[in-house]
């Protein structure tokens, strides 16, 4: 079955603590990319990826890491978490950028104390 | 700065209402349009994407039209259904690759 597979559904970790959202495609995408959700403010771009090593910030990447080693995986990286990064986080994939839909993973629910 | 908005943000309809959910973007210069669909709890699906040269969709009762030069789309649904429920959100994909996202508008179709 196509699909983005998101890691870990829910996550409760403390401030400061290195932690890893990981986010696989078996679509053979190109493009992968991950946002935010947060009431009232909608879904915010954090960064994307147009092919492997290549990647870009998008609106909201202060505090974020990620990278494309391979095709399939897109893993986001929060190397010192803080309580204003507690949101709903989704990964999304497409074919290539452009004109193409966009399939989402089920969503990550972090929350940070 | 690219910005999109959506109204209204809430609509209650009954069930076999035809209903039509707006969505702006402020700059024009956009590849696509794409109309997604949030339950609660859930990720978004894409239900319909128009490319910048084109002027509609459609698929099945959906209908997405888009018109780049007021900065407007437009979902139509007919007849709708208590499995329409949902967040709608609308998204312009930019010249920078950047996709940016409206609030969405809840809807709920009462049976």
């Amino acid at each position: 079955e196509a699909q983005v597979t998101q890691n870990p559904r829910y996550l409760i970790t403390v401030t400061g603590k290195k932690l890893t959202v990981t986010c696989s495609q078996n679509m053979n995408h190109e493009y992968m990319s991950w946002y935010r959700q947060d009431p009232g403010l909608g879904l915010r771009q954090i960064y994307y990826s147009m092919n492997v090593e290549v990647t870009d910030k998008g609106d909201v990447p202060e505090g974020y890491k990620v990278s494309r080693k391979e095709k399939r995986n897109f893993p986001l990286i929060l190397e010192s978490p803080s309580p204003n990064q507690t949101s709903l986080y989704f990964c999304a994939s497409s074919l290539w950028a452009g004109n193409e839909k966009l399939f989402f993973g089920s969503g990550t629910q972090l929350s940070v104390l | 700065k690219q910005e999109v908005t959506q109204i209204p943000a809430a609509l209650s309809v009954p069930e076999g209402e035809n209903l039509v959910l707006n969505c702006s973007f402020t700059d024009s210069a956009i590849y696509n349009l794409q109309w997604f669909r949030q339950d609660p709890g859930k990720g978004l699906t894409s239900l319909l994407l128009i490319q910048s040269s084109q002027r509609e969709q459609t698929s099945g009762r959906l209908n997405a039209s888009l018109d780049k030069s007021s900065g407007r789309s437009t979902l139509y649904i007919a007849a709708s259904q208590p499995g329409d429920s949902a967040t709608y959100l609308c998204a312009v994909e930019t010249s920078y690759d950047k996709v940016i996202f409206g609030p969405g508008t809840s809807l709920s179709v009462i049976p």
